[in-house]
C-alpha cells in the first residue's frame, strides 16, 4: 500500500478558511468512510481532531470539518487561528484491514 | 482517564532485534472492540502505520514490514509488546502506541508520548 498524497504546505491568515486534501485509492480511501485526521504539534503526538467524515472528538472545535468525494478526502479548517499551525496527516483504513497514512501537511498560520 | 506509555532501547545496532513495550491504563485489552496500534515518525518526517493488534489476538501489519513485525499482548500486565527484527538505520524513528476502539470509529484517539529509537552502530 502507497502513502495517501498529502500537499507538502499550505498557509492562511487568520480568520481565513484552508483545505487539505488526501488523495488515495478505491483500497483505502474511496473504499469506506473511515478516514481521520491528526494535528501534531512541534514536539507533540498526534491528535485525533475529526474522524469517519465530521465526527469529533469531546472538545475538538467544530472549526475542523471533512468531506470525501471519490478516492480523496478533505479537511477544512475555518475561521484560522494561530494555534491551528502545526502538521496534519490523515489517515485511511483499507481493504486489507489495516491503515494508511498520508505524507502530512505543514500549516503556516501567516 | 487512558494513558499509554513506551519503552524501550533509545540506541539499537544495526541488525539487531528491537523490542519495545507499550504500557497503558484506562481500559483493558480484553473488551470486545479494543486494540492496540503502534505508529512511527522518522525525525522530521511523516507517520506510518505499523501494526495493530485486537482484544481477541487477531493482529494486523503493515504490508511493506509484515516480515519484519512481531505484535503480542499481555493482558494481565496491561501491555502490548512490538518486535522489529534486523533493523536498520532507516528505523530510527520515534514509535508511538495508541488506542482505538471499534465503537469510536476507525480513529486512534488516545496516544503515547513516544519513544526516539536510534539505529546506528
Amino acid at each position: 500500500q502507497s502513502a495517501l498524497t498529502q500537499p507538502a504546505a499550505v498557509s492562511g491568515s487568520p480568520g481565513q478558511s484552508i483545505t487539505i486534501s488526501c488523495a488515495g485509492t478505491s483500497s483505502d480511501v474511496g473504499a469506506y468512510n473511515y478516514v481521520s485526521w491528526y494535528q501534531q504539534h512541534p514536539g507533540k503526538a498526534p491528535k485525533l481532531i475529526i474522524y469517519d467524515v465530521n465526527q469529533r472528538p469531546s472538545g475538538v472545535s467544530d472549526r475542523f470539518s471533512d468531506s470525501k468525494s471519490g478516492n480523496t478526502a478533505s479537511l477544512t479548517i475555518s475561521g484560522l487561528q494561530p494555534e491551528d499551525e502545526g502538521d496534519y496527516y490523515c489517515i485511511s483504513y483499507t481493504s486489507s484491514s489495516t491503515w494508511v497514512f498520508g505524507g502530512g501537511t505543514r500549516l503556516t498560520v501567516l | 482517564q487512558i494513558t499509554l506509555k513506551e519503552s524501550g532501547p533509545t540506541l539499537v545496532k544495526p541488525t539487531q532485534t528491537l523490542t519495545l513495550t507499550c504500557t497503558f491504563s484506562g481500559f483493558s485489552l480484553s473488551t470486545p472492540g479494543v486494540g492496540v496500534g503502534w505508529i512511527r515518525q522518522p525525525p522530521g518526517k511523516a507517520l506510518e502505520w505499523l501494526a495493530l493488534i485486537y482484544w481477541n489476538d487477531d493482529k494486523r501489519y503493515c504490508p511493506s514490514l509484515k516480515s519484519r513485525l512481531t505484535i503480542t499482548k499481555d493482558t494481565s500486565k496491561n501491555q502490548v509488546v512490538l518486535t522489529v527484527t534486523n533493523t536498520d538505520p532507516v528505523d530510527t524513528a520515534t514509535y508511538y502506541c495508541a488506542y482505538r476502539r471499534e465503537s469510536l470509529g476507525s480513529g486512534y484517539p488516545d496516544w503515547g508520548q513516544g519513544t526516539l529509537v536510534t539505529v546506528s552502530s
